[in-house]
Order: structure tokens, then C-alpha cells, then sequence
């Protein structure tokens, strides 16, 4: 079965400054990758997802990730972050030919902006 | 376009009470899901419809829950008795041709 790693619990970032966010999963191939995001009050929102060919992959809001197979990693980042970017991130792996379909979730990264 | 609709966005109800959460799927969608996620945890995957008919269900916590889509409209799951362990937040998402969108989610909280 897979498997979603997010070691950050809690993050938090100046804005203005870039940031990182960590994932890695555990899949017998290369699985569906997505990033989501909760804002306070508003349900999950897709930043980005991976399925295959180019490994880094652009998405919404100025956020990208960049898949790595040996590493088996899925980080998500932003060169410059916005206070409106305080939300919580999951990161996510769905089934090859199920797109986002029934998807396997982290416990979530919950990011603090400060001024 | 509508995007998924959850209802309610928040329930506080106590321990052996009944719950029922309705989820109202993106119009023509063939799939919902069922996610919940309980505090501090991961979201976990609850169960699958297509259409009216329950596909996976193997997410499902206990008898204490039963979902249900008659007519493959909207759905709603029901939670009785409700329990502490219950408390969370149940997300639901529909899909075609593979691309989900999830609700806002409801609160639960059982006191």
C-alpha cells in the first residue's frame, strides 16, 4: 500500500522569503503526485500535480514541485511567499490511470506567515 | 459552475447522537468520495461511489457509519451512534474523467 510523509508538522516563514515544504511517499512505481491546499474556511485546493514527463512541475499561486525518483520525493516550493500563502498543504498520491481519484493523503504541513 | 457543496459546514453534536452529512457533487459527476480527516492526522479515503452504487468501501470505519446516493445525486453519510473518535472533518469530492474537486469539508465535533 502507499504511503505519504510529510515531516513538517508546522512552518513557519518570513514573507517575502522562499519556501520548501517536504514530501516523500512509498509506492511500488512511480504513483500520481499532487499538492493540495486549505485555507481557512475554503476546502482543498489543487496547487499542482505530477503524473509523468517533465519532473518539475509548475502549478497555481506561483508554487512548484519537483519530483525525484531516487529520493522519492515530491517537494513543494515558492521563491517568494505571500502572506495569503498561511494555509495547510498536503501532499498527496493517487493510483497511476486513477488521476486523483481515491487518493492517499499526508498529515499536512501547516504554514505561519510572519511580517 | 457549482463546485462540490457540503452540508452542514459545522456540526457539534453529542456522544450516541445521530449525524448526517450531505455532500452535493459537481452536476453529471459519476464519482464521489468520501475523505475524512480526524484531527492532527492524515486524510484518509472513507469510501467510493459511482453512480448509485457503492464501488470501495474499504475506508469505512465501523457499522456506525453508512453512506448512501440514491438516485447517484448527492449523497449523504450518517454516523449513529456518534462517538468521540468521530470528531473530524469529512471531506467529499466528485470527479470525471479523472479530476477530482473536493468540498469545503464539515466539521465534526462530538462532545
Amino acid at each position: 500500500a502507499q504511503s505519504v510523509t510529510q515531516p513538517d508538522i508546522h512552518i513557519t516563514v518570513s514573507e517575502g522569503a522562499s519556501l520548501e515544504l517536504r514530501c516523500n511517499y512509498s509506492y511500488g512505481a512511480t504513483p500520481y503526485l499532487f499538492w493540495y491546499v486549505q485555507s481557512p474556511g475554503q476546502g482543498l485546493q489543487l496547487l499542482l500535480k505530477y503524473f509523468s514527463g517533465d519532473t518539475l512541475v509548475q502549478g497555481i499561486k506561483g508554487f512548484e514541485a519537483e519530483f525525484k525518483r531516487s529520493q522519492s520525493s515530491f517537494n513543494l516550493r515558492k521563491p517568494s511567499v505571500h502572506w495569503s500563502d498561511a494555509a495547510e498543504y498536503f501532499c498527496a498520491v493517487g493510483l497511476p490511470n486513477f488521476g486523483n481519484e481515491k487518493l492517499t493523503f499526508g498529515t499536512g504541513t501547516r504554514l505561519t506567515i510572519i511580517p | 459552475e457549482a463546485g462540490v457543496t457540503q452540508f452542514p459546514s459545522h456540526s457539534v453534536i453529542e456522544k450516541g447522537q445521530t449525524v448526517t452529512l450531505r455532500c452535493d457533487p459537481i452536476s453529471g459527476h459519476d464519482n464521489l468520495y468520501w475523505y475524512r480527516r480526524v484531527m492532527g492526522k492524515e486524510i484518509k479515503f472513507l469510501l467510493h461511489f459511482v453512480k448509485e452504487s457503492k464501488q470501495d468501501e474499504s475506508g469505512m470505519p465501523n457499522n456506525r457509519f453508512l453512506a448512501e446516493r440514491t438516485g447517484g445525486t448527492y449523497s449523504t453519510l450518517k454516523v449513529q451512534p456518534a462517538e468521540l473518535e468521530d470528531s473530524g472533518v469529512y471531506f467529499c469530492a466528485s470527479s470525471q474523467a479523472s479530476k477530482a474537486f473536493f468540498g469545503q469539508g464539515t466539521r465534526l465535533t462530538v462532545v
